[in-house]
């Protein structure tokens, strides 16, 4: 069974561009979760999405947005990108609740903002 | 609100030591517990997990924690470490009632010398 799979790995960005990362879960999975990854921080909950809906939000500004198709692929978008959104941006799937059910991560996108 | 605190933000260890890496969480209601294991430029890949049952948990590569409710705590043992084992590693919560989302700690980075 293929895993998770994030593209692209790697991105470069100025300030104030806005950007789109995707995520394709495993198959059968119907939760997608993002993280943001960064030294200081830590890992940070981002959102969660089920069934094309929002699930659950972590405490990050409006700027970060997503969403879920129904094939449950996933893309987030940070939009007028900053220095400090520079991080490695992590997606993860699960069955269903992700507190409960196994995640399994993708390998991330880096993210360098300029 | 949950929380985990890792405690040792580095450990190092030779070759054939023990391993130990300590974990304390807060929970108000019984938690589900998790340790991921992270390799360089790669996500994150859950090593073991704790929810009901036995508080013994054993998981890949002869990793084992343990649950105790009492310490909160759940700390994370191998008796000989490997070359293999360095990496950085992540314990994390959820409130599966609740429906949260993964809350990590700020992670552990553990060095093997031969």
């Amino acid at each position: 069974k293929a895993g998770v799979t994030q593209t692209p790995r790697y991105l470069i960005k100025t300030r104030g561009q806005q950007v789109t990362l995707s995520c394709s879960p495993i198959s059968g999975h119907r939760s997608v979760s993002w993280y943001q990854q960064t030294p200081g921080q830590g890992l940070q909950f981002l959102f969660e999405y089920f069934s094309e809906t929002q699930r659950n939000k972590g405490n990050f500004p409006g700027r970060f947005s997503g969403r879920q198709f129904s094939n449950s692929r996933s893309e987030m978008n940070v939009s007028t990108l900053e220095l400090g959104d520079s991080a490695l941006y992590l997606c993860a799937s699960s069955l269903d609740r992700p507190g409960t059910d196994t995640q399994y991560f993708g390998p991330g996108t880096r993210l360098t903002v300029l | 609100a949950q929380s985990v605190t890792q405690l040792g933000s580095h450990v190092s260890v030779s070759e054939g030591a023990l391993v130990l890496l300590r974990c304390n969480y807060s929970s108000s209601v019984p938690p589900y517990l998790f340790w991921y294991v992270q390799y360089p430029n790669q996500g994150l890949q859950l090593l073991l997990k704790y929810t009901t049952g036995a508080t013994l948990v054993k998981g890949i590569n002869g990793f084992e924690a343990e649950f105790k409710k009492s310490e909160t705590s759940f700390h994370l043992t191998k008796p000989s470490a490997h070359m293999s084992d360095a990496a950085e590693y992540f314990c994390a919560v959820s409130e599966p009632q609740a429906g949260t989302a993964l809350i990590f700690g700020k992670g552990t980075t553990l060095s093997v010398s031969s």
